[in-house]
């Protein structure tokens, strides 16, 4: 149960898009399509952003938006807010019932 | 509106035994499955634990398996975890979360703000 792979950090302007990638194997990300991306403002309850790879919840706004390619998942947030700046987590179904999370992006908004 | 609060955290002895509470409420808790997840400082999330909305189905990620045990009381919408010979290694946040169904699910809908666990001597 390897954590995903994601780059420690991801920065933009307001207003500009930003892509934050997940990477994993053919035994998590690549094997299914159970991928979740998950907003995380320290000291709050993470929030969940997008299920299923490219699924929004009802309330999330359609800036955030998912995909997958292979073994890498990406969440892309458009038109920047300043509230977006925060940590953002990936996760995946990882066979026999068990889940893996990446190791988190901290998105600064400049 | 949903709410997820876990209590029950704080300072133990390594080798010892704590007991995690997490109260749900604006939600039928017996219709769903739950989590815990937890983040140790200055790390990433990692998954711990989920049990189905009748405890059918139980499942541990293979570095608490044999040593936490999590439990649900549906009469008192509240999710357990039970955690025994802690080690330096288990401190961490531990957050409870819901799932979207019954069932199995790798979709964690809602979570808790978190109740603190250390493990130091």
């Amino acid at each position: 149960q390897s954590a995903l792979t994601q780059v420690p950090s991801a920065s933009g302007s307001p207003g500009q898009s930003v892509t934050i990638s997940c990477t994993g194997t053919s035994s998590d990300v690549g094997g299914y399509n159970y991928v979740s991306w998950y907003q995380h403002h320290p000291g709050k309850a993470p929030k969940l952003l997008i299920y299923e790879v490219s699924k929004r919840p009802s309330g999330v706004p359609n800036r955030f938006s998912g995909s997958k390619s292979g073994n890498t998942a990406s969440l892309t947030v458009s038109g920047l807010q300043a509230e977006d700046e925060a940590n953002y987590y990936c996760s995946s179904y990882a066979g026999s019932n068990t889940l893996v999370f990446g190791g988190g992006t901290k998105l600064t908004v400049l | 509106e949903v709410q997820l609060v876990e209590s029950g955290g704080g300072l133990v002895k390594p080798g010892g035994s704590l007991r995690l509470s997490c109260a749900a409420s604006g939600f039928t808790f017996r219709s769903y499955s739950m989590n815990w997840v937890r983040q140790a400082p200055g790390k990433g999330l990692e998954w711990v634990s989920s049990t189905s909305s009748n405890s059918s189905l139980i499942y541990y990620a293979d570095s608490v398996k044999g040593r936490f045990t999590i439990s649900r009381d549906n009469a008192k919408n509240s999710l357990y975890l039970q955690m025994n010979s802690l080690r330096a290694e288990d401190t961490a946040v531990y957050y409870c979360a819901r799932g979207t169904w019954s069932g199995y699910d790798s979709t964690f809908e809602y979570w808790g703000q978190g109740t603190l666990v250390i493990v130091s001597s």
